[in-house]
This record gives structure tokens, sequence and C-alpha cells, in this order.
């Protein structure tokens, strides 16, 4: 099983409000990614980070911000939530080391934050 | 454009019954493909990851399928229990990618009933 945790898990909010989302992985991984999906709908990916102080933008654009200030931790931001922030947000992690290619490597995902904005 | 199609969008069997799903890919070059359990509310869950030389790879009662030359892949589950109801998504990489960046289906939402 994956030791990669979201916090919260659940969120609602009110327009306007800033919110972060937690996410931490003690599996000693550098890289770690941030998922959006919305139900029925494929992955989104909107912010990476390929290890401490290294982040990027992801392919969906996001007003959400990230930080990586350790490799454990991946927090994202939102500073003023509107409900089309109302998503799953989903952190992911992969394995570091040479045994395989960078893109073979397995992807390892939280649990999720559920967030509605009202 | 680099896609991911799955089939069907959702499907109900009954308990102990077999199934199959599909997921359709031009993603290219390509480097390799995955098929994620996700259940209701949670993370995905990685149950197989299938390079270009492999045909087939199975893990307990899942086994996927690979045709790198009409770019199909399947997903069959044997002897299904209840369980299994999630969503399978199908995930396919490039070979110019990071790992970061991968093409994902919309995944199938099985249902298993008693």
């Amino acid at each position: 099983e994956a030791d990669i945790y979201q916090t919260p898990r659940y969120l609602v909010i009110g327009t306007g409000k800033k919110i972060t989302l937690e996410c931490s992985q003690t599996m000693g991984h550098d890289k770690m990614y941030w998922y959006q999906q919305d139900p029925g709908m494929e992955l989104h990916l909107i912010h990476y980070s390929y290890g401490v102080n290294s982040t990027e933008k992801g392919d969906l654009s996001s007003e959400s911000t990230v930080s990586r200030i350790r490799t454990e931790h991946f927090p994202l931001t939102l500073e003023s939530a509107r409900p089309s922030h109302t998503s799953q947000y989903l952190c992911a992690s992969s394995e570091t080391g040479k045994t395989a290619p960078e893109n073979h490597r397995e992807l390892f995902f939280g649990e999720g934050s559920r967030l509605t904005v009202l | 454009k680099n896609q991911v199609e799955q089939s069907p969008q959702s499907l109900i069997i009954l308990e102990g019954k077999n199934c199959t799903l599909q997921c359709n890919y031009t993603v290219s070059p390509f480097s390799n493909l995955r098929w994620y359990k996700q259940d209701t509310g949670r993370g995905p869950v990685s149950l197989t990851i299938m390079t270009f030389s492999e045909n087939t790879k199975s893990n307990g009662r899942y086994t996927a399928t690979l045709d790198a030359d009409t770019k199909q892949s399947s997903l069959h589950i044997t002897a299904s229990q209840l369980s299994d109801s999630a969503s399978y998504i199908c995930v396919v990489s490039d070979r110019g990618s990071t790992l970061g960046r991968l093409y994902f289906g919309r995944g199938t939402q099985l249902t298993v009933w008693p």
C-alpha cells in the first residue's frame, strides 16, 4: 500500500476563501504531482515537482499554486476559491531510481481531496 | 492529437461472471500502457503496466493484453467479485514524455451485482 496522504479528504467552503490541500509521502520520492478529476472525466495534470524548490505547471491551466520546500510535502493552495474550483484533487508521487526508465516507474496516488466551493 | 478511448463507458455484471474492458489509443510514439482501479472517492491503484514488448500481463484475477500494432488493450476480469466494482482507467505514456505527462482515459465504471 502506498504511503501518500492527503488532507482534508473532504472540504466545503464559501467563495473567496483561501484553502490549502496537503499532500505528504513517506517513500522518499523526488517526483510529485497534482491532478484534477471531475466525475466521469479523465485526470488532468495541474502541477508537478521534480524535487525540492522545483515546481512546474501541468497541462491543465489552474489558478492554484504549489510549493515544494521539503521532499515529502507538496501542498496546493487556492488563494480565492470559486465554484469553478469544485473538483477532486489527487496527489501522486513516483519512485526514484535507476532500475527503470523514468516513464516506466510506478505512480502512487493519494486518496484524494474532494473540494466543494459554494 | 494523442488520445485514449475506453469502452464501454459503464458495465453491470453479476458476481462470478467474467468481463472485458477495452482501451484504444492514438498516443505515439508509444512507451507503456497502465491499467488502474479507482474505487469511488479514492485514488487510483495500479493493476498492471505493459511495455511495447509485452502482450499479456496478469495480476491475480486481472489480465491485461496489449496489441501495439492495432493500438488496443483489454483488461479481462475473471470470476468477478463485489469488490471489483470500481472505475478502471487506461493510461498511456509516450516515449518522449516524463512520467507526469500521461494520457488518461475516462475510465469504465464497472458494477458487480450479487
